[in-house]
């Protein structure tokens, strides 16, 4: 079971670039990697997934080296509406291993 | 589509009392999971459920059991209510990509 660590906290101002790393020194040949974002009051929602080099959406990006064993989310020009946590999960439904298990996250404050 | 839908949205217990949280999903996902989420923190793994029929403790099951009625339900239940099981409930479900949908949260508050 991959086990993942982030930053505990990370603040940032209107318009700049954020990036969070995760490490998951432990990923398995066959793991995802995937990252949610949590509002207060609220489940968790999907933002992006990879498996390696670097994927891109219409929120974000999400950048993963050769080793696969960290992973750096790329938020573009925040707003204050991306105060938020940002998890990343590491797991595989190929294989069935189906215990998911979060982190703490990273709670990114966005400033005016 | 409703996605992922749990009851009730709020609770208060007493100590020692029991209930049932609902969760269901029209995905037509396999895998469904509960969460608990605490003050200020993560969320961490109560029990999960790979297919109907089939539930697996996760972190913290202690408390805590379930039911997979079927596909589409399912269920967490406290036996006997303690304050530390105080905290938001989080139910899920999980396609073949790995990717998880949640439904809103159940608040639980034991007295």
């Amino acid at each position: 079971l991959a086990k993942t660590t982030q930053p505990v906290s990370m603040d940032s101002y209107e318009g700049q670039e954020v990036n969070i790393t995760c490490s998951h020194n432990n990923i398995a040949t066959n793991d995802y990697i995937t990252w949610y974002q949590q509002f207060p009051s609220q489940g968790p929602r999907f933002i992006i997934q990879g498996y390696k080099t670097k994927v891109t959406n219409e929120v974000a990006s999400l950048f993963i080296p050769a080793d696969r064993k960290s992973s750096t989310l790329s938020l573009p020009r925040v707003s204050l509406s991306d105060t938020a946590v940002y998890y990343c999960l590491v797991g595989d439904s190929l294989y069935n291993n189906n215990d998911m298990r979060f982190g703490a996250g990273t709670r990114l404050t966005v400033k005016p | 589509n409703a996605g992922v839908t749990q009851t009730p949205k709020f609770q208060v217990l007493k100590t020692g009392q029991s209930m049932t949280l609902q969760c269901a999903q029209d995905m037509n996902h396999n895998s469904m999971y509960w969460y608990r989420q605490d003050p200020g923190m993560g969320l961490r793994l109560i029990y999960y459920s790979a297919s109907e029929g089939t539930t697996d403790k996760g972190e913290v099951p202690n408390g805590y059991n379930v039911s997979r009625l079927n596909k589409r339900e399912f269920s967490l239940r406290l036996e006997s209510a303690a304050p530390s099981q105080t905290s938001v409930y989080f139910c899920a479900c999980r396609d073949r990509t790995d990717t998880q949908y949640f439904g809103p949260g159940t608040r639980l508050t034991v007295l």
